[in-house]
């Protein structure tokens, strides 16, 4: 039973285009994120909501717009598909202050 | 300056030597410490947290944290083929984490 759940697996899609990512968490976290990882395996933080509310806004673009219509759910919605989005999107939350579960990502390529 | 600072590697070992992970950071407000390991194509996953300075041991896996000198290290005793991974420090001061690049790390058989 998949703790962090996120789809699609794999994305590949023609600049320009719009297109969401949803993530499911089963584990009862209150906090649940989104995070971008390049190609050089770095992690940075795009958005954090705590309970719905949105908690963590990191200087992204605002063709990005998460929503989390509960606490089990975030997903990420990007507008206006570019190159430079192409990257692995990842889903966590989290309970406490030490320690993330995530998703097994999102492969995004922008052709 | 970064917040956290993490050499990349590569780092290739023989099967069943000591590895050794390091990670600085700049912020002295950091209250967590945390090791993840990332397979291919996975999500990261925790491998270890501490909260103070000093040493935590989870089987072959030793966390240590140097508050003073701010700096967190990550030793692996035996390494196994199945380490093969990337390694990500992590830490952070309330809701703001902050990711190492990580290192790769793969152990020869």
């Amino acid at each position: 039973d998949t703790a962090v759940s996120q789809t699609p697996k794999y994305l590949v899609t023609q600049m320009g285009n719009d297109k969401s990512i949803k993530c499911e968490q089963n584990l009862g976290h209150d906090t649940m994120y989104w995070y971008k990882q390049d190609s050089k395996k770095f992690l940075k933080i795009m958005f954090s909501y705590n309970n719905k509310e949105l908690i963590i806004n990191e200087t992204v673009p605002n063709r990005f717009s998460p929503k989390s219509p509960d606490k089990a759910h975030l997903n990420l919605h990007i507008n206006s598909l570019e190159l430079g989005d192409s990257a692995v999107y990842f889903c966590a939350s989290s309970q406490v202050d030490y320690g993330y579960t995530f998703g097994s990502g999102t492969r995004l390529t922008v052709v | 300056q970064k917040e956290v600072e993490q050499d990349p590697g590569p780092l290739s070992v023989p099967e069943g030597a000591i590895v050794s992970l390091n990670c600085t950071y700049s912020n002295s407000a950091f209250q967590y410490f945390m090791w993840y390991r990332q397979y291919s194509r996975k999500g990261p996953e925790l491998l270890m947290y501490t909260y103070s300075s000093g040493n935590k041991e989870d089987g072959r896996f030793t966390a240590q944290v140097d508050k003073s000198s701010k700096y967190i290290s990550l030793f692996i005793r035996d390494s196994q083929p199945s380490d093969s991974a990337t390694y990500l420090c992590a830490m952070n001061t309330g809701n703001q984490f902050y990711f190492g690049t990580g290192t790769s790390l793969t152990v020869i058989p």
